[in-house]
């Protein structure tokens, strides 16, 4: 069955810390993997999209880490702000395209 | 470059009336479109994708309805809302099947529906 799990639900760390999230998948075939950050109230925002030959790719404070092995992908957020405050959801898509498998996302809020 | 437009934002509605949410992108054709609802603490569920004008597919069964009327319209639609259809509603769009860039997927600001 295709899925895909996040944890934690949710995460509070003080500004300017680090933190990271985890997604771990069972989506096959598998075509790439995308992270979006989705402030309350609003649409997701893609961070960051990984196929299956990329282990690594940045976007400014946001790092994105790939093991098509494992099938498991972190999002890692390095010194923190507030507004990093939002919801963060993994999506896998698989080879075929018509088909996108969301995670439930990671609750993140960042405390001055 | 594109963009992606839905609307209303909010919309509260009494049980038993009509719903319509519209959703429309600019700058590219032939685009596919979807619609999903995420409720609170939910992951998004997928509610119709379309490939194409007139093609509507349902992932699953509901009170609601799709229809694409144009190229890059996209209609979310109820004859009679029920309490358990409020929720956050969300229209995407990526490039045909085939183009660049066909991964990415783009999703508009959302609309907040409450049936009372």
């Amino acid at each position: 069955k295709n899925q895909v799990e996040q944890s934690p639900q949710s995460l509070i760390i003080l500004e300017g810390k680090n933190c990271t999230l985890q997604c771990n998948y069972t989506v096959s075939p598998f075509s790439n993997l995308r992270w979006y950050k989705q402030d309350t109230g609003r649409g997701p925002v893609s961070l960051t999209i990984m196929t299956f030959s990329e282990n690594t790719k940045s976007n400014g404070r946001y790092t994105a880490t790939l093991d098509a092995d494992t099938k498991q992908s972190s999002l890692h957020i390095t010194a923190s702000q507030l507004s990093d405050s939002a919801s963060y959801i993994c999506v896998v898509s698989v080879y075929n395209f018509n088909k996108f498998y969301f995670g439930s996302g990671t609750k993140l809020n960042v405390k001055p | 470059s594109q963009t992606i437009h839905q609307w209303p934002a909010t919309l509260v509605q009494p049980v038993g009336s009509p719903l319509s949410l519209e959703c429309t992108v600019e700058g590219t054709s032939n685009p596919n479109l979807y619609w999903y609802r995420q409720a609170a603490g939910r992951g998004l569920q997928l509610l119709f994708y379309s490939v194409g004008i007139g093609q509507i597919s349902s992932e699953v069964p509901q009170n609601l309805s799709a229809s694409r009327p144009q190229d890059r319209q996209f209609i979310l639609s109820s004859k009679k809302l029920l309490l358990s259809d409020s929720g956050f509603y969300l229209c995407a769009w990526r490039r045909g099947r085939g183009s660049s860039g066909a991964n990415v997927l783009t999703f508009g600001a959302g609309s907040r529906l409450t049936v009372l």
